[in-house]
């Protein structure tokens, strides 16, 4: 089956911050990639289709990129309402693995 | 309004049985493949089973193969989750999602939380 590595699995930073979270697919998935924030207490929300593609109404801040192996989620400018766990996910075969998943603390 | 409701969940002894159902509302429910995705208390999210838009094709993780049956009864527009030799490691709160047409997770329900303990 294919692995999922999220790194890193937790970290802070203030707001403003450039943040980067990065996934890793072993094999590869193409752009099979999406995105998604869990706030506390709340249900995840998807963020990021194949790998880059915005869903409607989420912040521009918000970009994705990579295929085949390497991904990465940037947040350009870190609010307060983006304290959140963030996982990648690949969807284009069962099993459909999450990764570890990232939590992102506001210093 | 658009909807997942999970129902079923509840304490249960190691071994035991528990079925999970949930009610779709608001969209049409044939027309896409559906999930059961849980999460452990504190822990992240693990991908369970899945199920084409027709019944067919069900998945599994292999965490779960051979004890969970996946299946969904179009005409009640419902999801089903039938857990057998449960243990302590299946505790979780276990979530209803939507396969959207680009096959990502696009609409989840709240969950409904399964403890396995004695």
């Amino acid at each position: 089956d294919i692995q999922m590595t999220q790194s890193p699995s937790s970290l802070s930073a203030s707001v403003g911050d450039r943040v980067t979270i990065t996934c890793r697919a072993s094999p590869g998935i193409a752009s099979f990639l999406a995105w998604y924030q869990q706030k506390p207490g709340k249900v995840p929300k998807l963020l990021i289709s194949a790998a880059s593609t915005l869903q409607s109404g989420v912040p521009s801040r918000f970009s994705g990129s990579g295929s085949g192996t390497d991904f990465t989620l940037t947040i350009s400018s870190l609010q307060p309402e983006d304290v959140a766990t963030y996982y990648c996910q690949k969807y284009n075969s069962a099993p459909r693995t999450f990764g570890q998943g990232t939590k992102v603390q506001i210093k | 309004e658009v909807q997942l409701v999970e129902s079923g969940g509840g304490v249960v002894r190691p071994g035991g049985s528990l079925r999970l159902s949930c009610a779709a509302s608001g969209f049409s429910f044939n027309d896409y493949d559906m999930s059961w995705v849980r999460q452990a208390p504190g822990k992240g999210l693990e991908w369970v089973s899945d199920i084409n838009w027709n019944g067919g094709s069900p998945y599994y993780a292999d965490s779960v193969r051979g004890r969970f049956t996946i299946s969904r009864d179009n005409a009640k527009n419902s999801l089903y989750l039938q857990m057998d030799s449960l243990r302590a490691e299946d505790t979780a709160l276990y979530h209803c999602v939507r396969e959207g047409k680009m096959l990502t997770f696009d609409l989840w329900g709240q969950g409904t939380l399964v403890t396995v303990s004695s």
